[in-house]
């Protein structure tokens, strides 16, 4: 199984700060036959279902603000929110989908200072 | 739109089995995979299994291939989910999900039904 490991598992930051979090793959998710990382990344918000942020790494889901950006290949893969909003407060997921069983990260709580 | 629309919680009996149910809605039923997954109280998400709504296939994570039964009902666009043997450490939200148009990621889900396994 291919074990994904996220990190950290929680931080904290103000309205408006920069956030980057984690994903690393035991094996790298890039398909070379069309060079796609087959990686996606959801929000989890308190009580709600997971919802789908990022898919191929790097391409994001019809209606997702701009201010999520997914980026990485092979094992490492990083999700960034550009300016945090207090309606950002979840756990983050990555997941992949290269080989099965497919898995999810542990996921990254992000708390609103 | 797409929608997901699971059945209600339950309380069921340690050793007993549980059937939940997922409608789907707004697509062709039998175009998509539709994947189950698990989430324990304060943890992650593990895939349990996928069912192949055309032809009835499955293909199942190997820790739940003893656990779930998945079967579809073409006619209703309904996937039910069948957990057996129930113990404490199936005490879950299960959510069903959907596929995206070209790969395994999770695009739709369900709002997840509540299981609670206790005496």
């Amino acid at each position: 199984d291919i074990v994904m490991s996220q990190s950290p598992s929680s931080l904290a930051v103000s309205v408006g700060e920069k956030v980057t979090m984690s994903c690393k793959s035991s094996q790298s998710l890039l398909y070379s036959s069309n060079q796609k990382n087959y990686l996606a990344w959801y929000q989890q918000k308190p009580g709600q279902s997971p919802k789908l942020l990022i898919y191929w790494a790097s391409t994001r889901e019809s209606g997702v603000p701009d201010r999520f950006t997914g980026s990485g290949s092979g094992t490492d893969f990083t999700l960034t929110i550009s300016s945090v909003k207090a309606e950002d407060l979840a756990v983050y997921y990555c997941q992949q989908y290269y080989s099965y069983p497919w898995t999810f990260g542990g996921g990254t709580k992000l708390e609103i200072k | 739109q797409v929608q997901l629309q699971q059945s209600g919680a339950e309380l069921v009996k340690p050793g007993a089995s549980v059937k939940l149910s997922c409608k789907a809605s707004g697509y062709t039923f039998t175009s998509y995979y539709m994947y189950w997954v698990k989430q324990r109280p304060g943890q992650g998400l593990e895939w349990i299994g996928e069912i192949n709504p055309s032809n009835g296939g499955t293909n199942f994570n190997e820790k739940f291939k003893s656990k779930a039964t998945l079967t579809v009902d073409k006619s209703s666009s309904t996937a039910y989910m069948q957990l057996s043997s129930l113990t404490s450490e199936d005490s879950a939200v299960y959510y069903c999900t959907r596929s995206g148009l070209t790969g395994t990621w999770f695009a739709y889900w369900g709002q997840g039904t509540l299981v609670t396994v206790s005496a």
